[in-house]
């Protein structure tokens, strides 16, 4: 079965903290995607990755192939980063192929 | 660019009514997704399209549910009749060529409330 998992379910962090998100999904996939949805509900593609690394501002999104995991980092967390971050995943194989699976989302509170 | 444009942004109905959904992707892009949020499943794709042809229905939860695109600059998401599990924000989301490698651009979203 096809599963995308994220860790953790809520974090609350201090403004300035570094943050991290993960991803492990179960099979090989084509690409993965970063969500952000804002808490107005309004959502935004941060990174997709298929390898290796990204950066954009202060945030980074890692992801290993082998490991079947993905990682995205906030640096100098301030309190307009406070959303759900959703972790998106496009099998390689069979029905899934043109579908994203959703992980259930990883909800960010940074305390000023 | 306007981005994604769906209406209405909030539509609140009863039980047996026939809703219609409505979608505008951004200009140039060639596929279009149907998704649905919910706090218990979070985010399902609903259906895809891609040079406006049905590619993967597969996500419609049942009879109920028909989506069209008739033409490159909008879709339809009807839910006939309504039910008040059907109470959801749906998102419709263009992408350039519905590629893996294709950033999806989302809309607004519609939220659903059916009495």
């Amino acid at each position: 079965k096809n599963e995308v998992e994220q860790s953790p379910q809520n974090l609350t962090a201090q403004e300035g903290e570094f943050i991290t998100i993960n991803c492990s999904y179960s099979v090989g996939i084509s690409a993965l995607h970063w969500l952000q949805q804002h808490p107005g509900g309004g959502i935004v593609s941060l990174f997709m990755l298929s390898s290796g690394k990204k950066k954009h501002g202060r945030l980074i999104a890692t992801i290993n192939i082998q490991e079947k995991h993905s990682s995205l980092h906030i640096t100098a967390s301030h309190p307009r980063d406070s959303a759900v971050y959703i972790c998106a995943v496009r099998f390689s194989s069979g029905a899934g192929s043109y579908q994203l699976t959703f992980g259930k989302g990883t909800k960010l509170s940074v305390i000023p | 660019d306007a981005g994604v444009i769906q209406s209405p942004r909030h539509e609140v109905t009863e039980m047996g009514q026939e809703v219609t959904l409505r979608c505008k992707p951004i200009s140039g892009h060639n596929s279009l997704f149907w998704y649905r949020q919910t706090m218990m499943r979070g985010l399902e794709l609903l259906i895809y399209f891609n040079n406006n042809v049905p590619i993967d229905d597969s996500g419609m939860p049942e009879d109920r549910f028909s989506a069209k695109m008739p033409n490159a600059s909008f879709s339809t998401l009807k839910i006939q009749p309504s039910e008040p599990r059907d109470s959801a924000v749906y998102f419709c989301a263009s992408s350039l060529t519905g590629g893996h490698t294709d950033t999806q651009y989302f809309g607004p979203g519609t939220r659903l409330t059916v009495l």
